[in-house]
C-alpha cells in the first residue's frame, strides 16, 4: 500500500514566490493534517481537516498562509508571498477517524525560501 | 510553556546500554500519549502507545503517570539502530489533534 504521498520533497524559492505544496493521504484515511517542522519551534500543527472539512487553522501563521482539500485524496498548502521564514520541512499526515488515531506521515518537502 | 517538553538530549550512549527519556504534558485534558520516532531527514513513525498502566513492546518500556503529568520510554540493550530522535505526543480527549514535543535526540555509539 501506498503511504502518504507528498510533492515535490525540495523546493527551492525566491521571497516573494508562491509556493504550491500537495499532499495525497492515504486511501480510505478521513482526516488529513499539515505540520511545519524547524529546530526552533519542532513540530506544529497548521491545519487538519476531517472528512475534506477544515476543522482547525489555529495554527497557520498568517493570512499567507492556506489550504485547501478539494477531494478525499488531494490537499494543498500554499504560501503567497512566502518569506524567508517560512523555510522549514512542511509535513502532510493522515489518519482514519476511528479505532486507532495513529497518523502516519509522508516523507515531507523541505522548502527553502531565499 | 510549552504543552508538552522533554529534554533535547543529545544522549550518547554505549551499545548494550539502558537509557531513559522523560516528557511532561501540561493539559490535564490530555487523553492518549505516544512516542514517536523520528530518523535524520525522515518522517516522524508511531514508536508506541502509551497506556496508564504501563506497556512494553520488546525491549521499549512506556510508563504514563497521571498524577505527575509525566511520560516515560525506557530503552534496554540499545542498539545502534535506535539512534533517532524521540518524540513525546500527547492527544486530548475527543480530538484527533496531536500535540508533539520538541523531541529528544539519541546517538548510540558503538
Amino acid at each position: 500500500d501506498a503511504g502518504v504521498i507528498q510533492s515535490p520533497r525540495h523546493e527551492v524559492t525566491e521571497m516573494g514566490q508562491e509556493v504550491t505544496l500537495r499532499c495525497k493521504p492515504i486511501s480510505g484515511h478521513n482526516s488529513l493534517f499539515w505540520y511545519r517542522q524547524t529546530m526552533m519551534r519542532g513540530l506544529e500543527l497548521l491545519i487538519y481537516f476531517n472528512n475534506n472539512v477544515p476543522i482547525d487553522d489555529s495554527g497557520m501563521p498568517e493570512d499567507r498562509f492556506s489550504a485547501k482539500m478539494p477531494n478525499a485524496s488531494f490537499s494543498t498548502l500554499k504560501i503567497q508571498p512566502s518569506e524567508p521564514r517560512d523555510s522549514a520541512v512542511y509535513f502532510c499526515a493522515s489518519s482514519r477517524t476511528s479505532g486507532t488515531y495513529e497518523q502516519f506521515f509522508g516523507p515531507g518537502t523541505r522548502l527553502t525560501v531565499l | 510553556r510549552k504543552e508538552v517538553e522533554q529534554d533535547p538530549g543529545p544522549f550518547n550512549v554505549p551499545e548494550g546500554a539502558t537509557v531513559a527519556f522523560n516528557c511532561t504534558y501540561s493539559n490535564s485534558a490530555s487523553q492518549s500519549f505516544f512516542w514517536y520516532r523520528q530518523d535524520c531527514r525522515k518522517e516522524p513513525k508511531l514508536l508506541m502507545s502509551v497506556y496508564s498502566s504501563g506497556n512494553e513492546d520488546g525491549r521499549f518500556t512506556a510508563q504514563l503517570n497521571r498524577a505527575s503529568q509525566y511520560i516515560s520510554l525506557l530503552i534496554r540493550d540499545s542498539k545502534l539502530s535506535d539512534s533517532a530522535t524521540y518524540l513525546c505526543v500527547a492527544q486530548k480527549a475527543g480530538s484527533y489533534q496531536l500535540t508533539f514535543g520538541k523531541g529528544t535526540k539519541l546517538s548510540v555509539i558503538p
